[in-house]
């Protein structure tokens, strides 16, 4: 079955850029998405056609996927934006979720 | 407003069965994929399946095929989900999310959420 692999936990100093990143056989010829959680809410989409991102997303938030990688990047990182960062594709009719990544702002 | 509500907090025993409605309100019900995610207290989320609300077709993961059934009444702009033989290990926050209907899959992501159902399994 396919598999989607992310680090567990990123750690970023606020201002600066965190890069979280997602792994998957043949990754770069399927669509990545990527959610945000926070504690005791819903994911929200944040990134999704690999690169695209939703009315009401800020402009801090982008994404790219080729290879067997897809990554998020979140530019001048805000303490807000510590949340838990999920990656998902689609393989055929299936749809699969990474493990998760904990961004920490420190 | 576009949005996903889901049904109310449950407790089950262990082997009963749990049905979760999703209503959705503000959007054309029947153009979109209704998926269920769950998750388990302290992790990741795990997709179940979806349903095509269009033409009722289903997709379940592997680990939940025969224990799970999605059904929708277009009617009622409601999907449901039944998971059946429950276990300890099915206590989660299970999460309707839907997901727009198009020639490739995968294009859109699932942009809107329910606010999620706390199911809790115990004796």
């Amino acid at each position: 079955s396919y598999e989607l692999t992310q680090s567990p936990s990123v750690s970023v100093s606020p201002g600066q850029t965190a890069s979280i990143t997602c792994s998957g056989d043949k990754l770069g010829n399927k669509y990545a998405c990527w959610y945000q959680q926070k504690p005791g809410q819903s994911p929200v989409l944040v990134i999704y056609q690999n690169s695209k991102r939703p009315s009401g997303i800020p402009e801090r938030f982008s994404g790219s996927n080729s290879g067997n990688s897809a990554t998020l990047t979140i530019s001048g990182t805000q303490a807000m934006d510590e949340a838990d960062y999920y990656c998902q594709a689609w393989d055929s009719s299936i749809v699969v979720f990474g493990g998760g990544t904990k961004l920490s702002v420190l | 407003q576009v949005q996903l509500v889901e049904s109310g907090a449950e407790v089950k025993k262990p082997g009963a069965s749990v049905k979760v409605t999703c209503k959705a309100s503000g959007f054309t019900f029947t153009a979109y994929y209704i998926h269920w995610v769950r998750q388990a207290p302290g992790q990741g989320v795990e997709w179940m399946g979806w349903i095509n609300i269009n033409n009722g077709a289903t997709n379940y993961a592997q680990k939940f095929q025969g224990r799970v059934t999605m059904t929708r009444d277009t009617s009622l702009s409601t999907g449901y989900m039944e998971l059946s033989r429950l276990r300890s290990d099915d206590t989660a926050v299970y999460y309707c999310a839907r997901d727009l209907i198009t020639m490739v899959r995968g294009v859109d992501g699932m942009d809107v959420w329910g606010q999620g159902t706390t199911v809790t399994v115990s004796s």
